[in-house]
Formats: structure tokens, C-alpha cells, sequence
């Protein structure tokens, strides 16, 4: 069975930073073509990031510039670096198996709250 | 970047009739590359369809996608009352962004 597994969320300050991680289990993470999803309390689904097996990243222009995504093979786990948060960053964060391929397996997501 | 309009925003139904869902792109969307996924409060979203017309695994027939070009279709024949949720259609692919239409809730009516 395919898990995805998020964390690293939290109540953060505007201007801080936060790095989440989303490890897997049933499927090499690392391999794969990953991405960020979030959702604002209320809100609709907002692609955020992807990293395709060769290690391209792409980001939304409503993060571009402030987040980072990356991969450590040796932990199989991805990494998304949140600089500069501000309030319209709050949301669940999910982390799931797609971008060039359909978004097949999610994680159940991280809460990130950007408040002062 | 693709601009998905979905419609309804909302659709109110009852148990056993048919809901039918629209998925409108700003631009001309490879069939290949459009999925629709549903999600309930407090969970992640379920993939459904994939390729416009491909039922994800398990995923009941009474589900079903089409569409192409610009306009795309989710029909969900005899609504069973797991059904009511919110869906999404999103398009994915070679070329980020991948957004997505804003919802449509389905409702019990």
C-alpha cells in the first residue's frame, strides 16, 4: 500500500520560515514526479510546486522566489523550503505523486498557519 | 497558464438521480493531461478520473468522464450518498502550472 506522509507544519510568524518533508512508503518518492498541493481554510485546491524525476522544480508565480523544493535520495524524502510566509500562506499543505502523470496518491496534508 | 471554470458551484441533488459536471478550459487541453478528483471535509483528494475519460482504480462505474478540446464532462449516474462531496478537474502534464477548476459542491438536496 502507497502512504505519503507530511510534516513540519505549524503556527508560524509573517516573514519566517518552515520546511515540510513528505516521506513515503510503497513508493520511492525520489523516482517519482511529486508535488505540492495546498488548500486554504474554505478555499479550492492550489498546485504549488513539482519536482519531475530528473530533479526540474517548477513553481506557481504565487510562490516563486519564496519556496523551494527539493529531495534527498539517501532519506527518500521530499522537502519543501517556505521563506518569507505570509498570511495568504495558510493552508493545508499535501504532498502527492503527480505533475507530468495524474496525481494518483496523497498524503492527508499539513496545516500551516502564518499568524502573528 | 490554463484557467479551469467549473459549473455548477454548486448542484443540489437527491440520492439516485443523475449529476452531470462541467469543466471549462481557457485554452485547448489534451485529453491526455485532465483529471477530476473528488474530496470530502477534512480528507484528501481522491483521484477519479484521469485522461479525461479513465476510471482511477477502484473507482465505481457509475463514474464516468468525457469530454475534449475545451470542454469536459464528470457524470455520476444513481448518486449513492458517499457521492455528495466537492469535485475538482485539473490539468496536468507537460506544461506547468497544473490548476485547478474552483469546485463544484455537490449537495444533497
Amino acid at each position: 500500500e502507497v502512504q505519503l506522509v507530511e510534516s513540519g507544519g505549524g503556527l508560524i510568524q509573517p516573514g519566517g520560515s518552515l520546511r515540510l518533508s513528505c516521506a513515503g512508503s510503497g513508493l520511492t518518492v525520489t523516482h517519482n514526479y511529486m508535488s505540492w498541493v495546498r488548500q486554504a481554510p474554505g478555499k479550492g485546491l492550489e498546485w504549488v510546486s513539482v519536482i519531475y524525476s530528473d530533479g526540474v522544480t517548477f513553481y506557481a508565480d504565487s510562490v516563486k522566489g519564496r519556496f523551494t523544493l527539493s529531495r534527498d535520495t539517501s532519506k527518500d524524502t521530499l522537502y519543501l523550503q517556505m521563506n518569507g510566509l505570509r498570511a495568504d500562506d495558510t493552508a493545508v499543505y499535501y504532498c502527492a505523486r503527480g505533475g507530468w502523470y495524474r496525481f494518483d496518491y496523497w498524503g492527508q496534508g499539513t496545516l500551516v498557519t502564518v499568524s502573528s | 497558464e490554463i484557467v479551469l471554470t467549473q459549473s455548477p458551484g454548486t448542484l443540489s441533488l437527491s440520492p439516485g438521480e443523475r449529476a452531470t459536471l462541467s469543466c471549462r478550459a481557457s485554452q485547448s487541453v489534451s485529453s491526455s493531461y485532465l483529471a477530476w478528483y473528488q474530496q470530502k471535509p477534512g480528507q484528501a483528494p481522491r483521484l477519479l478520473i484521469w485522461g479525461a475519460s479513465n476510471r482511477a482504480t477502484g473507482i465505481p462505474n457509475r463514474f464516468s468522464g468525457s469530454g475534449s478540446g475545451t470542454d469536459f464532462t464528470l457524470t455520476i449516474t444513481r448518486l449513492e450518498p458517499e457521492d455528495f462531496a466537492v469535485y475538482y478537474c485539473q490539468h496536468y502534464g507537460n506544461s506547468p502550472p497544473y490548476t485547478f477548476g474552483q469546485g463544484t459542491k455537490l449537495e444533497i438536496k
